[in-house]
C-alpha cells in the first residue's frame, strides 16, 4: 500500500456535467500530481500542486482545474466534461517540490466514464 | 518536449525465463528514468528508477540499463514468476522538469 487514497472508485456522468475527484496524499507529502490514463496508454501529466499552489501543468485546458489543501487532501474538478474524458485518473504525492525525481506514490486511481 | 517510445506492446514468457522491456527517448536534457509495475485495479508503483550519470543499476531480479547516447534504456527482469505478471510503464524526465513522460506500457504475462 502507498498510503494514497482516492475517492470515489468509480463515477459514471454524462457529457456536460461537472465531476469532482478527491486525493488523500501521505502525511508529510506537500505535493500532490494528477494524472489521466486512457485505456491502453500511460499516464499523462495533468497539473502539480505543492503548498496549495499550482507548481506546473500539462496540455490540459482550463476545464481541468485543482485544488490542493493543508491537510495533505486535494481536488481535482473537470468542468463542461466531454467524451475523451473518460479515463483513469490518478493521483500521486511526494515529499519535496521536484515531485518528477523523486519517489512518486500513486493513489489506485479513479476510474471516470463520461456518457 | 519529450517522446518515449516502448516495446513490446504485449510479451508472453514462461515461469523462469526473463523478459527485456525496452524504451527510447528524444529529449537528450532527460536524466532521470523511473520504471513502474500498474497490477490490475491500482495505480502504478515503482519497481526501479536510475539516473543519467549511471549505465545499470540491479535491485534483485530487476536490472535497468541505459545509453545515453542512443537515448534508451531497458528493462531485465530474470527468473520471472506469475506475480510478476501486470501492465509495465517506463518515463523519462528531464533535468529542467518535474513533469514524467510516460511510454504506453507493456502487458507482460508470465505462464506458470
Amino acid at each position: 500500500e502507498t498510503g494514497v487514497t482516492q475517492s470515489p472508485t468509480h463515477l459514471i456522468k454524462t457529457r456536460g456535467q461537472q465531476v469532482t475527484l478527491r486525493c488523500s496524499s501521505q502525511s508529510g507529502h506537500n505535493t500532490v500530481s494528477w494524472y489521466q490514463q486512457a485505456l491502453g496508454q500511460g499516464p499523462q501529466f495533468i497539473f502539480q500542486y505543492y503548498r496549495e499552489e499550482e507548481n506546473g501543468r500539462g496540455n490540459f485546458p482550463p476545464r481541468f482545474s485543482g485544488l490542493q489543501f493543508p491537510n495533505y487532501s486535494s481536488e481535482l474538478n473537470v468542468n463542461a466534461l466531454e467524451l475523451d474524458d473518460s479515463a483513469l485518473y490518478l493521483c500521486a504525492s511526494t515529499q519535496g517540490t521536484s515531485g518528477g525525481q523523486e519517489t512518486q506514490y500513486f493513489g489506485p486511481g479513479t476510474r471516470l466514464l463520461v456518457l | 518536449g519529450e517522446n518515449v517510445e516502448q516495446h513490446p506492446s504485449t510479451l508472453s514468457v514462461q515461469e523462469g525465463d526473463s523478459a527485456v522491456i525496452k524504451c527510447t527517448y528524444s529529449d537528450s536534457a532527460s536524466n532521470y528514468f523511473p520504471w513502474y509495475k500498474q497490477e490490475l485495479g491500482k495505480g502504478p508503483q515503482l519497481i526501479i528508477d536510475i539516473r543519467s550519470n549511471v549505465g545499470e543499476k540491479k535491485d534483485q531480479r530487476i536490472a535497468v540499463t541505459l545509453n545515453k547516447t542512443a537515448k534508451h534504456f531497458s528493462l531485465h527482469i530474470t527468473e520471472t514468476q506469475p506475480e510478476d505478471s501486470a501492465v509495465y510503464f517506463c518515463a523519462a524526465i528531464s533535468g529542467g522538469s518535474y513533469i514524467p513522460t510516460f511510454g504506453r506500457g507493456t502487458s507482460l504475462i508470465v505462464h506458470p
